[in-house]
């Protein structure tokens, strides 16, 4: 399968800063990657489909304003998490659309925001 | 709302005994089921799937068995090993598209 890479693996950061996690596809080249969020106990929620060279698709309550995806090339998609607050501390995790129902997916980061 | 669960969000197996884990849907438009393991900080691996043209799935230890009119599968793990504890996640898709929805999983103890 395609081999997806996150940065950072973890951050921390104080309320109010933004943060950026980038996800690579390190071997495949993906027209769409997905970015999901993980709180504790609880299920992969999507957040939204990105595609390349388009706007992403949000899931419905999650704020786009908030949430600013950017999926430049085929290998590398953003997440920025402005103006971040402690209810957005979770595990974010991305995948890549490798075919019909195939995913391959991120090791995820771990997101503290005090 | 939920549209794929996993009632039992934990379970515990002595090595070499067999683990079952269940879930269950209510999208009938679901026609993919997926199988992730995961460790704690990171990302789902793929372990096995089925689709809805098949009622079972086996590959080595691992066999995904599939009831249509129930709308729940299972993933029996046989013979269980301590390497086996993880989180798993169940996840459906329709013929639509690649989004998966998840279930909540359920986190699996193989006791040594």
């Amino acid at each position: 399968g395609a081999v997806v890479s996150q940065h950072p693996s973890r951050v921390i950061c104080k309320s109010g800063t933004s943060v950026k996690i980038e996800c690579r596809s390190l071997d495949f080249q993906a027209t769409t990657m997905f970015w999901y969020r993980q709180f504790p106990k609880q299920s992969l929620m999507l957040m939204a489909t990105s595609n390349e060279g388009s706007k992403a698709t949000y899931e419905q309550g999650v704020e786009k304003d908030k949430f600013l995806i950017n999926h430049a090339s085929l290998t590398l998609s953003t997440l920025t998490v402005t103006s971040a607050h402690p209810e957005d501390s979770s595990f974010y995790i991305c995948s890549l659309a490798g075919g019909r129902n195939e995913q391959f997916f991120g090791p995820g980061t771990r997101l503290t925001v005090l | 709302d939920q549209q794929v669960k996993q009632n039992s969000p934990s379970l515990s197996v002595q090595e070499g005994r067999i683990s079952i884990l269940n879930c269950d849907y209510t999208n009938s438009m679901f026609d993919y089921f997926l199988w992730y393991k995961k460790y704690p900080a990171e990302g789902p691996t793929f372990l096995i799937s089925i689709s809805s043209i098949k009622d079972k799935n086996e590959d080595g230890r691992f066999t995904v068995f599939l009831n249509k009119s129930a709308k729940h599968l299972s993933l029996h793990i046989v013979p269980s090993q301590p390497g086996d504890s993880a989180v798993y996640f169940c996840a459906a898709s329709e013929n639509t598209g690649n989004q998966f929805y998840f279930g909540t999983g359920t986190s699996l103890t193989v006791i040594p």
